[in-house]
């Protein structure tokens, strides 16, 4: 079954310093996208970056860019140069291929950058 | 750019009510997604529509109803509501069917209070 996980309940970055959030998944399915969302305290889901499971090349977004080790299950979120509004929850989210709709979160993690 | 939108914003009902929730997907995005978001807990997906047809289902309660209409946009009903029932309730949609890739755009949810 369709697994995320993401271990790190909160995490605290230094402005301006990077940090990754962890997301490893579980599939069976050999097609499949990988997401990551930022939901501030304001309640809005935000996309951020996507990543393809046939994707060779790791995903990048402005900041945002996508550790992908295939081999490994994992899809972490890097983010360079932190801002103080970057403090949000981060969830990674995945859906399985072909003719799949649902998509399934992580628990997410909590992201406070410190001044 | 547009954006999808969700009517309304906050909902308070009471205990053995009814509720109706809207969403209006980005223009020429055909696939419509619901999740709800308990406090503190990662988004659940519920159902999904594409072309007005019901594409996907997941953890939705048999008091749930939802459809899509010949415009794209959904209806999210809710019956005999529970205390459970507080959460957010985010639509979303994308562009296409089917295929892993396809980016969802949240909308900024609807806070649901059952009293």
């Amino acid at each position: 079954a369709q697994k995320i996980t993401q271990t790190q309940p909160g995490m605290f970055v230094q402005e301006k310093e990077a940090v990754t959030l962890d997301c490893t998944y579980d599939t069976s399915d050999q097609s499949y996208g990988l997401f990551w969302y930022k939901q501030p305290s304001s309640g809005e889901m935000i996309f951020l970056i996507y990543q393809g499971s046939y994707d060779e090349q790791n995903a990048t977004e402005g900041r945002y860019s996508l550790n992908f080790q295939k081999a490994r299950k994992s899809a972490n979120l890097v983010i360079s140069a932190s801002q103080l509004g970057d403090s949000a929850m981060y969830f990674c989210a995945m859906r399985e291929g072909t003719g799949g709709f649902k998509t399934i979160f992580g628990a997410g993690t909590r992201l406070f950058v410190k001044a | 750019a547009a954006g999808v939108i969700q009517s309304p914003r906050h909902l308070i009902k009471e205990k053995r009510e009814t509720a109706t929730l809207k969403c209006y997907p980005i223009p020429r995005h055909d696939t419509v997604y619901w999740y709800q978001q308990g406090p503190g807990q990662d988004p659940q997906f519920l159902i999904s529509f594409y072309e007005k047809m019901q594409s996907d289902k997941g953890s939705i309660p048999d008091r749930f109803s939802a459809q899509q209409f010949s415009d794209y946009h959904s209806e999210l009903n809710m019956s005999s509501l529970e205390l459970g029932d507080s959460a957010l309730y985010f639509c979303a949609s994308s562009p296409r069917m089917g295929t892993s890739g396809d980016t969802q755009y949240f909308g900024p949810g609807t806070r649901l209070t059952v009293l």
